[in-house]
Formats: C-alpha cells, structure tokens, sequence
C-alpha cells in the first residue's frame, strides 16, 4: 500500500527568508506522481507543483520548487522568499496509474511578518 | 478559467435526514473523486469515477453513503441517514487519469 509522511505537523518562517517542507512515500511503483497541495484558510485546495517520478530533473514554479530523491522516496518543497499569503497547510500527495491518491496529514505553515 | 464546482456550500442538518451534495467537474474531465475531511482523520478517499463508473468506493462507509455520476456534468454524494460523525468537509475533485486533481471549494457538513 502506498503511504505518504510528513513528519512536521508545524513549521514557521520569517517573511522573505527560505523553509522546505519534508515529504517521504512508500510504494513499490517506478512509475508515479508527486504533487505538493496548499489548503489556505479558505480550505481551498490548490495545486501548488508536481513531479513525474520519471523525470530526474526537480520541478520548479516561481518560488517553489522541490527535491526530488526517487531512491530514497523523498519529495520536500522549498518556498524561496516566503510571504504572508503562503500561510497554510501544506499537503504532499501521491497518485500511481491506477488512480490510488494518497495524501499526508499535511505541515501547517506559517509566515511571520 | 474553468474549475470544479460544488453546491452547497455550507449545510447544517439534523442526525438522520438526507444530504445530498453536488459537483460539476471540469468540462472534459474524466475522473472524478469524493474526499472527507475532518481535523481527526485529514484527508480521506471516499470514492472515485472514471468515464461515470465507479472504480473504487472502498473508502465510503457503505450503509449509509452513496455516491453517483448521473451525467459527465454531474456527480452526487448522499448521506442517508446522516450522524453526528459524518460532520466534515466533503471535497469533490476531477482531472483526467493519472494526473493533476483540481479540487472543488468543498461543502461544509454540520449534522447536530
């Protein structure tokens, strides 16, 4: 069964510094993708960036951008120059091709002024 | 700019009416998915649909849940009869295979 962890259920960051977020999976599939989903408090879900895990090269959207260790089943999620609006949870998730969608428990992130 | 759409938004019920809850998927989306969400449990698979057909439904608790896709511009969750423990946010989410979900708002369910 494929599993996804996050294992900072809190995180903090000062307005325009770095944070990374950890993700880590379990599957047994080479073939799968990762994706990185903020829940604001709006509660919308948003897309935030994904990852084919056949492609080596690490995804990157603006100020998001990931590291991605296939071997070691590792997927975190660097927010470069943070802002007030990135506070939110964060969800890392996993879907293989047979549609089995898992999702983390999620880091709750906050961006202090 | 399209994006899936969920009605209500909001619904606060009495332990053991009926709810019904709608999403219309993105135009040309084939696949749709029902999550539950609740601060216990995170974010739970209820059901998904491929081309209409449900493929997995394992996640729903059968007795009570039902979930439906009467047209590609329609798919419905039901609650009947409702309890106090199904109170959560009820995500629908389409895309099309093995990729990118776009979530809907969500529904908001109190059941007092």
């Amino acid at each position: 069964a494929q599993t996804v962890t996050q294992s900072q259920p809190e995180m903090s960051v000062q307005e325009a510094e770095t944070v990374t977020l950890s993700c880590t999976y379990d599957t047994s599939e080479s073939n799968y993708y990762l994706f990185w989903y903020k829940q604001p408090p709006s509660r919308q879900m948003i897309l935030v960036i994904r990852q084919e895990a056949y492609k080596q090269q690490n995804a990157t959207e603006n100020r998001f951008s990931v590291n991605f260790q296939k071997a070691a089943k590792s997927f975190s999620l660097k927010i470069s120059d943070s802002q007030l609006g990135d506070t939110a949870m964060y969800f890392c998730a996993f879907i293989n091709n047979n549609n089995d969608m898992r999702f983390g428990a999620g880091t709750r992130l906050t961006v202090k002024p | 700019d399209a994006r899936v759409t969920q009605t209500p938004r909001h619904k606060v019920t009495e332990m053991g009416q009926e709810v019904t809850m709608r999403c219309q998927p993105i135009l040309g989306h084939n696949t749709v998915f029902w999550y539950r969400q609740t601060m216990m449990q995170g974010l739970e698979l209820l059901a998904y649909f491929r081309n209409r057909a449900p493929l997995d439904d394992s996640g729903m608790p059968k007795d009570r849940f039902s979930a439906e896709m009467p047209d590609a511009t329609l798919a419905t969750l039901k609650i009947q009869p409702s309890e106090p423990r199904d109170s959560a946010v009820y995500f629908c989410a389409s895309g099309l295979p093995w990729d990118t979900q776009y979530f809907g708002p969500g529904t908001r369910l109190t059941v007092l």
